[in-house]
């Protein structure tokens, strides 16, 4: 089934604390993408890689990292989480322009 | 920059009423627009979408949408709206290259029996 996957679903922690969400596809899509969302501000985009060892900035990307070693695999890194990083993140991946984006399930981030 | 403005950020309708969610975009050419949908604890899924074929867009569950270049929108319909339409519907937006989406800020859709 092609499906993009994120874990975990749920995550709190505290400030300061590293963390990282995975993402892996298997649709061998070239496009990966993180975004947050938050109440009456919709879905922005943190960062987006179009193939691997590319990624590039979103619109939010301060206090975010992320990495494309691999074609498959788009994790998220937060080196030092703060509270204002409680959202719900979404990782996405798409085959190229023009092309619908698959959605992983979400990741809801807690960071106290 | 692109941008999608989604006028009303909750919309609430009568079951069995007709369902019209308003999309604007701002590019200079037309975009590869889309229209997706987010069920209470889901992640997005898609509804429809434009990519320069016909103007009216056919999707699932019975919505469509049209494409109109002239008024730079691509409003969402439903003839009749069912209890299950209730979620959060986006607008998306990108342009012709291998670009990200740019999402407007949601509008959540009501039912009401």
């Amino acid at each position: 089934e092609a499906q993009v996957t994120q874990n975990p679903r749920y995550l709190i922690t505290v400030t300061g604390k590293k963390l990282t969400v995975t993402c892996s596809q298997n649709m061998n899509h070239e496009y990966m993408s993180w975004y947050r969302q938050d109440p009456g501000l919709g879905l922005r985009q943190i960062y987006y890689s179009m193939n691997v060892e590319v990624t590039d900035k979103g619109d939010v990307p301060e206090g975010y990292k992320v990495s494309r070693k691999e074609k498959r695999n788009f994790p998220l890194i937060l080196e030092s989480p703060s509270p204002n990083q409680t959202s719900l993140y979404f990782c996405a991946s798409k085959r190229g322009g023009g092309t619908e984006a698959f959605f992983g399930q979400g990741t809801r981030l807690t960071v106290v | 920059a692109q941008s999608v403005t989604q006028l009303g950020s909750h919309v609430s309708v009568s079951e069995g009423a007709l369902v019209l969610l308003r999309c604007n975009y701002s590019s200079s050419v037309p975009p590869y627009l889309f229209w997706y949908v987010q069920y209470p604890n889901q992640g997005l899924q898609l509804l429809l979408k434009y990519t320069s074929a016909a103007t009216l867009v056919k999707g699932i569950n019975g919505f469509e949408a049209e494409f109109k270049k002239s008024e730079t929108s691509f409003h969402l319909t439903k003839p009749s709206a069912h209890m299950s339409d209730a979620a959060e519907y986006f607008c998306a937006v990108s342009d012709r290259g291998n670009t990200p989406l740019v999402f407007g800020k949601g509008t959540r859709l009501s039912v009401i029996a």
